[in-house]
């Protein structure tokens, strides 16, 4: 199975600072179709989770753009370009190339 | 508008089956795939299984011995099946489709 490495766990920021969320693949994500399929997560407390980001770096209808992806193969980030009070939770990357679909283990990000 | 609902026991006793159903609405089972997504209480998610438009199945290599997902296209639903449950699942499950339509989760605690 595909091992995701999210780093860091735990992530301090101020409001307005940018922050960046690191996930790294056992194997690459490349499908054999020609499209990367890893995808961003945010899971605020009490809640299930909402999808972000798929395909690397597109943004799910309604997500601010001051949230971004990119990547490729093995290695990809999410970044925060100014967060905000509502940007606090859980972020999991995911992949959904290969079988079985694999999660990072998350980050939490939270108010410095 | 998609909608997603899980139901089923809210406890189980140890080394019994749980069984839980999703009810989707807003969408074709035979077009949409349907998955299963776990989380202990504080802990991150993990990717059960899911079910394919086609009808075909992939598990979770480590619970794929004792899981089970099937579906009823005439009625919207999915079902999942695991048996000899134990104190480490308990959790709240998910139902989810395309990571971007999600249930509220409902929670099994496993416990005598």
């Amino acid at each position: 199975d595909v091992v995701l490495t999210q780093t860091p766990p735990t992530l301090s920021a101020t409001i307005g600072q940018s922050v960046s969320i690191s996930c790294r693949s056992s194997q690459s994500l490349l499908h054999s179709n020609g499209n990367t399929y890893l995808n961003w997560l945010l899971q605020r407390p009490g809640q299930p989770p909402q999808l972000l980001i798929y395909l690397v770096s597109r943004l799910e209808s309604g997500v601010p753009n001051r949230f971004s992806g990119s990547g490729s193969g093995t290695d990809f980030t999410l970044k925060i370009s100014g967060v905000e009070a509502e940007d606090l939770g859980v972020y999991y990357c995911v992949q959904s190339t290969h079988a079985p679909y694999t999660f990072g283990a998350g980050t939490k990000l939270e108010l410095k | 508008q998609v909608q997603l609902k899980e139901s089923g026991p809210g406890l189980v006793q140890p080394s019994q089956t749980l069984s839980l159903t999703c009810t989707v609405s807003g969408f074709s089972l035979t077009s949409n795939s349907v998955h299963w997504v776990r989380q202990p209480p504080g802990k991150g998610l993990e990717w059960m299984g899911g079910i394919w438009g086609d009808g075909s199945t992939d598990y979770n290599s480590a619970l794929k011995s004792r899981l089970s997902i099937s579906r009823d296209t005439s009625k919207s639903q999915v079902f999942l099946k695991m048996n000899s449950l134990q104190t480490d699942d308990t959790a709240i499950y998910f139902c989810m489709a395309a990571l971007d339509y999600w249930g509220q989760g409902v929670m099994v605690t496993v416990s005598s």
